[in-house]
This record gives C-alpha cells, structure tokens and sequence, in this order.
C-alpha cells in the first residue's frame, strides 16, 4: 500500500506569495492533519479535515486554510506568505481521529519564503 | 491546556548504552500518549502508543515507554542503543478538551561507536 506523498517536496517563495502544498492520503483513510515544524518549536498542529469538513483547527493566522476533496486529498493554502512562515510542512493520514489513532506522515514540503 | 515537555533537546549515547529519553506532561486525566520517531528527511513513524490497561507499553525496534500516572510521565526506554537509532523523538499527547494531538519539541539521538 503506498504510503502519504506530498508534493511538492521544495518550494521557495517570496514574501507576499501564496502557495499551495498537496497531501495524498494513503488509500482509505479518510482523515488528513497538517502539521508545521520548526526548530525548536517541534510540530505545531495547522488542522485536520474528515470527509471533506474541518474537524479541527489550530492557532495560526487565517492566511493559512486548507480543504480536503471527495477522494481524500487535501491542500493546504498559506496566503501572504512571511519570512517566519519558512518550514516543513507535514501531512498525516489515519483511519481515525487524529489525536487518538496512529497517524502515518508524509515525507513533507520544506518552504522557504526569501 | 494540555501540555508537552521533553527533556533534553539533545542526548547522546554510545552504541549498547541504554537510552533514556523523558517525557513529561501537564493533565491530571490519563490521556493518549504517543511516541514517534523521525528519521532525517523523513516523515514521523509511530514507535508506540499508550491508551488504556497496562502502563508498560512495548514498541517497535526494542522500545518501550512506561505510563506513570503519579509522575505525569511517558519516558521512553531502549536497553541497548544501535546506530541506527539516531533520530528525533517526539513526545505527543492527546489533548481531550480540544481533541488536539500536542507534540513535545522533539529530542534528538546520537549514538556514538
């Protein structure tokens, strides 16, 4: 079974931009979290969606949103971007709600916002 | 709310050392815990994942982490450190009031020869 691909791997950007990042579940799993890391901040929880809806969201700015499509897939937007928005971002896949079922995470987008 | 701490951004281990990595958190209600492992340029992999009954939880490669109500920790354990275990470490924690999962900020592993 393929594992969670997100594309695109690297994407570096300037301040003001907008970007979209992709996230493929892994077949049958319906919910999709998005994560931000940093150094030393560790993973800093962006949302998660469930067929299509948001069930959950963290504390960032409305510049970030994200939607999930009919087939599980799922994009996350960051409009405006900032210097301090430069990171990897990590999508995750489960069968089950995020906080209580094993999660399986992509490999990531690492963004840099010049 | 609920919170995550690690102990030790950093800890090195020489190779058939045990390694210890501490975990502590903020919520007198037993939540979901959860270690993961993140490989460089990985994505994160569950190592082991504590939700109710017996608090020694046994993972994959030979760790495990110990559920202490009392002490509100969740360290994980590994009595004999290969190379292959340099990583990072994420402590989680389910959050039940905002159904959030909180990660710790990570430890990271080196395992000297």
């Amino acid at each position: 079974k393929a594992g969670v691909t997100q594309t695109p791997r690297y994407l570096i950007k300037t301040r003001g931009q907008q970007v979209t990042l992709s996230c493929s579940p892994i077949s049958g799993h319906r919910s999709v979290s998005w994560y931000q890391q940093t150094p030393g901040q560790g993973l800093q929880f962006l949302f998660e969606y469930f067929s299509e809806t948001q069930r959950n969201k963290g504390n960032f700015p409305g510049r970030f949103s994200g939607r999930q499509f009919s087939n599980s897939r799922s994009e996350m937007n960051v409009s405006t971007l900032e210097l301090g928005d430069s990171a990897l971002y990590l999508c995750a896949s489960s069968l089950g709600r995020a906080n209580t079922a094993e999660q399986f995470f992509g490999p990531g987008t690492r963004l840099t916002v010049l | 709310a609920q919170s995550v701490t690690q102990l030790g951004s950093h800890v090195s281990v020489s190779e058939g050392a045990l390694v210890l990595l501490r975990c502590n958190y903020s919520s007198s209600v037993p939540p979901y815990l959860f270690w993961y492992v993140q490989y460089p340029n990985q994505g994160l992999q569950l190592l082991l994942k504590y939700t109710t009954g017996a608090t020694l939880v046994k993972g994959i490669n030979g760790f495990e982490a110990e559920f202490k109500k009392s002490e509100t920790s969740f360290h994980l354990t590994k009595p004999s450190a290969h190379m292959s275990d340099a990583a990072e470490y994420f402590c989680a924690v389910s959050d039940r009031n905002t159904d959030k999962l909180i990660f710790g900020t990570g430890t990271r592993l080196q395992v000297f020869p």
